[in-house]
């Protein structure tokens, strides 16, 4: 059964910094893994689909790595604004249409 | 370009009252449309997924069911609602002709649901 983790829940930062958010899974036959954004009260926005054929994606601040045989995502965003808050999740894809997702990390950018 | 809307956006309902969602996708054709529930404290959980009209598939046995009645409308249905069903309900809809789409999911603003 894939289990997808996401550590630390909660993370807190000035503004500009350079972040990294961390996302394991433990099956790595996945087909892909997508971030999402959740603003409070909100649905969620897609923000990178990595295809398993695919190492990273990029779009604008945001970077997205897959390392599928350790079984790891990272999100990179760079010089963190306070729009930037909001809960990140991570969800991977296998042979099926289930997305199995993440708990979530609530970012907080503090101006 | 393609949109989703989901109603009502916020829903209080007595136990053993019945219960209907809306789903409905503009600028696009044949989507996959997807179920999800959030429960607080919880990952979201996919409860139906459809990639046609009169398709779904259940993900977990529960009080809810689906129904597809037109290509880009997904309803999410109880005949008796149960405390357990609260929650915040999340329509998603994907590129995708066959039962596995590799492509990103586009979700709606979901419906808070509140039993009491």
């Amino acid at each position: 059964k894939q289990e997808v983790t996401q550590i630390p829940a909660a993370l807190s930062v000035p503004e500009g910094e350079n972040l990294v958010l961390n996302c394991s899974f433990t099956d790595s036959a996945i087909y892909n893994l997508q971030w999402f954004r959740q603003d409070p009260g909100k649905g969620l926005t897609s923000l990178l689909l990595i295809q398993s054929s695919q190492r990273e994606q990029t779009s604008g601040r945001l970077n997205a790595s897959l390392d599928k045989s350790s079984g790891r995502s990272t999100l990179y965003i760079a010089a963190s604004q306070p729009g930037d808050s909001a809960t990140y999740l991570c969800a991977v894809q296998g042979g099926s249409e289930k997305l199995v997702f993440g708990k979530g990390m609530k970012l907080t950018v503090n101006p | 370009s393609q949109t989703i809307h989901q109603w009502p956006a916020t829903l209080v309902q007595p136990v053993g009252s019945p219960l209907s969602l809306e789903c409905t996708v503009e600028g696009t054709s044949n989507p996959n449309l997807y179920w999800y529930r959030q429960a607080a404290g919880r990952g979201l959980q996919l409860l139906f997924y459809s990639v046609g009209i009169g398709q779904i598939s259940s993900e977990v046995p529960q009080n809810l069911s689906a129904s597809r009645p037109q290509d880009r409308q997904f309803i999410l249905s109880s005949k008796k609602l149960l405390l357990s069903d609260s929650g915040f309900y999340l329509c998603a809809w994907a590129l995708g002709t066959a039962a596995y789409s590799n492509q990103p999911q586009h979700f709606g603003d979901g419906t808070r649901l509140s039993i009491l």
